[in-house]
Formats: C-alpha cells, sequence, structure tokens
C-alpha cells in the first residue's frame, strides 16, 4: 500500500493523558500536513511541513499541540492534557513539491481520539 | 481563517439522477480540489482544478473552476449508491498552503 497510513486508528484516552499519532506519508511526498476534523465539518488545517521544516504551525490549536518531523520523513502529533473538547478525528496528508501534481493533497485514514 | 460555503447542505436522490453541488467563498482561490469522504474514513480525492474556468472530468464527475475564481461546482451523472458519502470542496490561496475546507454536501441515493 502506498498510500498515506496512521497510526492508530482509534485512540480513547482520559483527560488529563497525553496522546501521541503517527503519519506515514506517500514516499516521494515532501509536504505533510496536519488537519483535526469534527463531527459534521471539514478538515481544519493545523500544521504543515516541507522536509522536516515546520513551516506554518499557528494553527495549532493550543501550545498543548506539537507536531515534529524529524528526518523529513513520518510526522507525529502530541496532544499533551487532553481534554474532553480534543475528540475529534485528526488527519494527516501529504503532496509532492514538484511536478504537476504538486497542489493535490492525499490524505490518510486519520485518528479518531476520544477523551473521556 | 477562510469560510467555505457548499449547497446544498444534504441531497436526498434516486439511483440514476444526476448531481449538482457547489461551493463559494469570499476570497480568490488559485487552486480547488473535491473530496468524497465515508464515514470513519479519510477525505479521497476526486478532482483537481488549477485555472479559472477550467472543466475537468473524472468518469461520472465534473467539476468546474468558476471564472470569479472565488467558486466551484461538482456535478455527477447517472448517481448510483456508492456515490453516497460527504463531498468537500477545498480551496488553496497560494502554493504548498493549507487548503481550506467547505461544510460539506451529504449525499444519499435511494436504489
Amino acid at each position: 500500500d502506498t498510500g498515506v497510513s496512521q497510526n492508530p486508528r482509534h485512540k480513547i484516552t482520559k483527560r488529563g493523558q497525553n496522546v501521541t499519532f503517527r503519519c506515514d506519508p506517500i514516499s516521494e511526498h515532501n509536504r505533510l500536513y496536519w488537519y483535526r476534523q469534527t463531527l459534521g465539518q471539514g478538515p481544519e488545517f493545523l500544521t504543515y511541513f516541507q522536509n522536516e521544516a515546520q513551516l506554518e504551525k499557528s494553527r495549532l490549536l493550543s501550545d498543548r499541540f506539537s507536531a515534529e518531523r524529524p528526518k523529513g520523513s513520518f510526522s507525529t502529533l502530541e496532544i499533551q492534557r487532553t481534554e474532553q473538547g480534543d475528540s475529534a478525528m485528526y488527519l494527516c496528508a501529504s503532496s509532492p513539491t514538484a511536478g504537476f501534481y504538486v497542489y493535490e493533497q492525499y490524505f490518510g485514514p486519520g485518528t479518531r481520539l476520544t477523551v473521556t | 481563517g477562510q469560510q467555505l460555503n457548499q449547497s446544498p447542505q444534504s441531497m436526498f436522490i434516486q439511483e440514476g439522477e444526476d448531481v449538482s453541488m457547489n461551493c463559494t467563498s469570499s476570497s480568490i482561490f488559485n487552486t480547488w480540489l473535491w473530496y468524497k469522504q465515508d464515514p470513519g474514513e479519510g477525505p479521497v480525492l476526486l478532482i483537481a482544478l488549477y485555472k479559472a474556468g477550467e472543466l475537468t472530468s473524472n468518469g461520472r464527475l465534473t467539476a468546474q473552476f468558476g471564472i470569479t475564481r472565488k467558486d466551484s461546482f461538482l456535478n455527477i451523472s447517472a448517481s448510483i449508491p456508492s456515490d453516497v458519502g460527504i463531498y468537500f470542496c477545498a480551496g488553496q490561496m497560494n502554493t504548498g498552503n493549507q487548503f481550506y475546507f467547505g461544510t460539506g454536501t451529504s449525499l444519499t441515493v435511494i436504489p
């Protein structure tokens, strides 16, 4: 399977715990994006990377949210001290930076977070 | 952030009918994408549009980039049950930067 993969697919955690999600982009894609999607809404942009550089992070929802892409391959999104309002689907997408399809973002299956 | 308005919000149609939906914005976009999302899954890219006035097809799907660059349209011909899902438009103002997503159109196809 050469698509974007995300792990875990589902995560249930108690309020106050930290959680970390992983995203593996399509192998030749340099750009990686994180989005959050709540029920009945479209995806909401959080942050993106080009290779290992985080080029936009002002949209991260609070300082409890952080993302890394240390070697320019997979990325992790961490939420510290989770709150019930963090319950959502967290989506990762990747895109190339060259070629005809440079503008197209391909999504993974998402990680569904439930905070109890 | 930017808000993209999609209409209609939901549609219930008979199998075989054609479907039209649209997406409007208060801002000008350089790229429009259309996605379909099934419950519990990530959005799947259907069509990408790069130029004002562009009309692009993918099988039974046809999408258009509005000439004002503030809107886009998606048509589905001869709908089938597997067309059921939520359709999202997404617009991008600058290359490589974030996409802004619409509110979605939920499509139900009645066999």
